[in-house]
């Protein structure tokens, strides 16, 4: 089992439509929970931590379940200037702990 | 806003040969990281630097590649002798101080071509 996997998509979606990601992870014991989006050819950028409670940021809202070891981020009202790849990325409680970033999942939004 | 920021943004280099590739992380950050990124691949940890020394690395960070902060704002990558397969996008990540969510901020990376 891959230690982080991700649908690859590509999500292909209208304006304005609500998306779901989701995210496995396989060890357990990982501590801290980001997505980040990354546009074609650039670096990586954070959208949002993940909150065990689940966190909410205008438009997108972020979820964790410890007991399945997956994350979600949904995507509401969906403009244009979404379409990137997004990554979900797993780390273990320090700041100096091994970090795992999935493949990512690209979305495109059409007009 | 403060960025990292990380020179060249291209290297051309012939295998065998050594490469440098630099970074400024931000300025008050304490923690710092090299990723690499193979064109079409995932982001892949290389290794992370707290206190002036390496705190942790992957498979990928062998006797080939070290990490320097020779001063106060750079933050160096070596590769001592390049193969064809370390051609990649390189991004360094810097992190403020501790705490169990570590938010690293990237810079614009270096991408790495190995003839």
């Amino acid at each position: 089992r891959k230690e982080v996997e991700q649908d690859p998509g590509p999500f292909n979606v209208p304006e304005g439509a609500t998306v779901a990601f989701n995210c496995t992870y396989s060890n357990s014991a990982s501590q801290s929970f980001f997505w980040y989006r990354q546009d074609c050819r650039k670096e990586p950028k954070l959208l949002m931590s993940v909150y065990s409670s689940g966190n909410e940021d205008g438009r997108f809202t972020a979820q964790l379940n410890r007991a399945s070891q997956y994350i979600s981020l949904l995507i509401r009202d969906s403009k244009l200037s979404d379409s990137a790849t997004y990554l979900c990325v797993v780390t273990g409680y320090s700041s100096a702990s091994k970090i795992i970033f999935g493949s990512g999942t690209r979305l495109s939004i059409r007009p | 806003e403060p960025e990292v920021t990380q020179t060249p943004s291209h290297q051309v280099t012939q295998m065998g040969q050594e490469v440098i590739l630099r970074c400024v992380p931000i300025s008050n950050h304490l923690y710092f990281y090299w990723y690499r990124q193979i064109l079409g691949q995932k982001v892949e940890f290389l290794v992370s630097f707290y206190n002036n020394e390496i705190s942790e690395k992957s498979e990928i960070f062998d006797d080939q590649f070290s990490v320097e902060r020779p001063d106060g704002s750079n933050f160096t990558l070596k590769i001592r002798s390049t193969k064809l397969e370390d051609s990649a996008m390189y991004f360094c990540a810097s992190s403020p101080r501790g705490g169990q969510f570590n938010e690293q901020f990237f810079g614009p990376g270096t991408r790495l071509t190995v003839l």
